[in-house]
């Protein structure tokens, strides 16, 4: 069974760009979550989808916002970067249902110059 | 705030000792716990659960110990190999439909050949 998969790997941008994230869930799973993982703190909680729509959102500014695709893969956007937007973004994917594990992808590396 | 801390940021073991990695959480509320490890360039990888109805599971090598009295959760792993060494995050649930996860920073462990 495929796991969570996530593009690109690594994606270096300037301030004020805009960035696009991408995220395909393991089979099967509707809910996926996004979270950063910026150096020196912990997995801090962005967004979660299910069946296409936005259900939660974490403490991040509005120029954080996503989307679900009916096949459940899911984009994360980042618009007018800056330089503390520089961080891991981790996807992860679960069945619908509060006592279910969130399996995780490797992440995306974003670099911002 | 939101928060759930690790009492020991690193802990170096000896090859075939038994590991205890420690997390306090603080949100009594919260009702489902797990830990993951996180390997260097990978992303946070699902080790094991427990419900807060629970205060014991174990899995192949590993224990998860939960005491509600004192918000604390442990992961115990026997017999601790070089694939061990990784870095552990305890996450925790609360209850309201919100399905984010709140980690901690992380343990890093270290197992010595």
């Amino acid at each position: 069974e495929a796991g969570v998969t996530q593009s690109p790997t690594h994606l270096i941008k300037t301030r004020g760009q805009q960035a696009t994230l991408r995220c395909s869930p393991i089979s099967g799973h509707t809910s996926v979550y996004w979270y950063q993982q910026a150096l020196g703190l912990g997995l801090q909680f962005l967004l979660w989808y299910d069946e296409g729509e936005e259900r939660n959102r974490g403490n991040f500014p509005p120029r954080f916002s996503g989307r679900q695709f009916p096949n459940y893969s899911s984009e994360l956007n980042v618009n007018a970067l800056e330089l503390e937007d520089s961080a891991l973004y981790l996807c992860a994917s679960s069945f619908r249902g509060r006592v279910q594990p969130q399996h995780f992808g490797d992440g995306t590396r974003l670099s911002i110059l | 705030g939101e928060s759930v801390g690790l009492h020991l940021p690193t802990l170096s073991v000896q090859e075939g000792d038994n590991s205890i990695i420690n997390c306090a959480y603080s949100n009594s509320a919260s009702d489902y716990f797990i830990w993951y490890k996180q390997e260097s360039g990978k992303g946070p990888q699902f080790i094991i659960d427990i419900r807060s109805n629970m205060d014991k599971r174990q899995g192949q090598r590993v224990t998860v110990l939960l005491n509600k009295t004192v918000k604390h959760l442990s992961l115990q792993i026997a017999a601790t190999q070089p694939g061990d060494s990784a870095v552990y995050f305890c996450a925790e649930k609360g209850q309201g439909g919100s399905e984010k996860l709140v980690f901690g920073k992380g343990t890093k462990l270290t197992v010595n050949p």
